[in-house]
């Protein structure tokens, strides 16, 4: 079945440094691939999104790059701010029918 | 905000009982999720409807069920709870019927079952 992985944290970063949240995905067809945010006490928001192969998401200097070749969705930002703390969770959308399925969440914390 | 509302904030009843949470989506939007937020199980996609009528079905169990109303507001039944029900339960909606569309989250309902 279709399903998605990322790794795990929680991840701890000094403010400006260099982020990489690896996502993997197992899916037939061609999925739609997703980046979602939740900071604290709040649902989830859209960050970036990719819906065909080599497509680039990018939003808020977050980007993502849907690789079909290796089944990946790995999520970067040149420099992380402390405001960027929260949860991300990758996730797909299969082509074929309304199969959403999530990522088990990375928790980011940024320090100052 | 997302525009998208759910009630109520936070739901403790005992096992056995049933519960219902409601959500609103935001204006415009036909499309319906609901999902379960647990510490074990991760985020599951339950269900959604479009337009009042059933269009998927994720991990939902057979005690749970949802419905959605002219208005477009939906319903969560939650039956005969076990302690591993306890959980965040999101209500997401979206404009088209796909997946692929962007859904946007509402606050989610905690429910704690003693």
């Amino acid at each position: 079945g279709n399903s998605v992985t990322q790794m795990e944290g929680p991840v701890t970063l000094s403010e400006e440094a260099f982020l990489t949240i690896n996502c993997t995905y197992t899916a037939t067809g061609y999925p739609s691939l997703f980046w979602y945010v939740q900071y604290p006490g709040e649902g989830l928001q859209l960050l970036l999104k990719a819906t065909k192969a080599d497509d680039k998401g990018s939003n808020k200097g977050f980007e993502a790059t849907y690789r079909k070749e290796t089944t990946s969705f790995h999520l970067e930002k040149g420099s992380v701010q402390v405001s960027d703390s929260a949860v991300y969770f990758c996730a797909l959308s299969a082509y074929n029918n309304n199969d959403m399925r999530f990522g088990a969440g990375t928790r980011l914390t940024v320090k100052p | 905000d997302s525009g998208v509302t759910q009630t109520p904030k936070h739901l403790i009843t005992a096992t056995g009982q049933r519960v219902t949470l409601r959500c609103s989506p935001r204006s415009g939007d036909l499309s319906v999720y609901w999902y379960q937020q647990s510490l074990d199980q991760g985020l599951q996609f339950l269900i959604q409807y479009y337009n009042g009528e059933e269009r998927a079905k994720g991990n939902i169990l057979e005690r749970f069920s949802a419905q959605q109303f002219p208005d477009l507001h939906s319903e969560l039944n939650l039956s005969s709870l076990e302690l591993g029900d306890s959980a965040l339960y999101f209500c997401a909606s979206s404009t088209g019927t796909s997946t692929a569309n962007e859904q946007f989250f509402g606050p989610g309902t905690r429910l704690t079952v003693l």
